[in-house]
This record gives structure tokens, sequence and C-alpha cells, in this order.
């Protein structure tokens, strides 16, 4: 069973609007979040988290915002720039396992200049 | 560099060939991290170590699969009589204990024919 899903495999942009990637998880234990960016040939690159105790954090041009109750996250990429064409995963951390994160399948973000 | 390492980047073998790959993580990390991905999936966990301890293993990991970190630093998986389905590329991760992200190496691409 898919703890963490990612239901958009892939979302087109125009540079300098936002990007909305969304996110939905199924164990209300999870406490930590995180999103990470992954280009061809590299491996993931962590981008930003939030802990379950907030439900927003920012970080220059991105946002995360956690929603406990609907048990979705979302990053928000504002504006967004070619070079944010990758794949973003998230990743939650908690349940029954403590030490290892568990991610998404990923979407692919195109950002068009 | 003082990111996490991975050797070789590159493995083709034959299918029943027994291949290592090894991972050197950041220096100061004691949790280190084997993942695999596949194409149009996230990250799925292996197994992680906390120092020399070898802490979880995947319930889905395969007995022909085995990690070993034997003074704390680098670690080695070794996967023994290889199927085609084993071809995936193969992350190593490290974190600090506790509520870090994980950072990773650029991976091992693993091809099976």
């Amino acid at each position: 069973d898919q703890q963490v899903k990612q239901n958009s495999p892939s979302l087109s942009v125009q540079e300098g609007r936002i990007s909305i990637l969304n996110c939905d998880y199924t164990n209300s234990m999870f406490d930590y979040f995180l999103w990470y960016k992954k280009y061809p040939a590299e491996g993931p690159t962590f981008l930003i988290s939030i802990s379950s105790i907030k439900d927003k954090n920012e970080d220059g041009r991105f946002t995360v915002f956690l929603n406990k109750s609907a048990k979705h996250l979302s990053l928000h990429i504002v504006p967004s720039q070619p070079g944010d064409s990758a794949v973003y995963f998230c990743a939650v951390r908690g349940g029954t396992s403590y030490g290892k994160l568990t991610f998404g399948q990923g979407t692919i973000l195109t950002v068009h200049p | 560099d003082t990111g996490v390492s991975q050797d070789p980047r590159h493995k083709i073998t034959k299918r029943g060939q027994n291949v290592t790959f090894r991972c050197d993580p950041i220096s100061e990390h004691n949790r280190l991290y084997w993942y695999r991905q596949t194409l149009g999936q996230g990250p799925e966990f292996l197994t992680y170590f906390q120092n020399e301890a070898q802490l979880e293993k995947s319930r889905l990991l395969s007995d022909r699969f085995s990690a070993e970190r034997p003074k704390g630093s680098f670690s080695t998986l070794e996967i023994q009589r290889t199927e085609q389905g084993d071809s995936a590329m193969y992350l190593c991760a490290s974190s600090l204990q506790g509520s870090s992200p994980l950072h990773f190496g650029n991976g091992t691409r693993l091809t099976v024919t």
C-alpha cells in the first residue's frame, strides 16, 4: 500500500507564475515532511521541510504548507524559473519507522520560458 | 567535495553474477541509508545504519541483498545472483541522527543483462 501519493505525474508552468505541487499521505503518525528535487543523472537534493507542529514553512521562493486534518502537503514555488524544471518528490518520516524516509512517486515540473 | 560519494556510477552485469557497490557518506554523519529507484517511481527504502549497526531492513528486500558498514564509515551493498528485475538506480544517503534531512549521492546505475 502506498503511504505517500503524488497524484500528478507532471506539471507545466510558465516562467514567473506559481508552481503548486501536491502530496497526500495516509498515516497521521508521520511527523516530519520534506520536499526533494532531482535532476537527471543526479541524486535527490533536499529542498525544504516542515514538522507536524507547523502548518507553513518558507525559504525564499519555496513555501511548504501542511494540512494535517486533510493529510495533505503542498509545495509552492513563486516565481517559477526554468531552472526549477526537475522531478519533485515529497517524503515523510515517522509512523512505525522513525529512522527512514518514505517517498512519493514524484512530479515532473517543467517551467517554460 | 564533501558530499556523499558512490562508486561505481554505472555497472553492467550479466544475470547470475554478484555485484558490490560502495558508499562514502558525509564524514560527520552517523546514519547511512540505501535506497533503490526505478523509472517513474520515488526512491524505495532498502536499509539503514546508525554507526555500524544495521537498524532496519525493508521487508521487501530479498535475502540476495546484503549491506555492511563495518567501521561506521563507508558502506557496501552486495547483490548476489543478480536478476533482470534488480536493474535500477541504487542511491546512498547519509544524515545526522534526529530531525535532519537525508543527503543523497548521485547513485549507482545497475543494468542486468
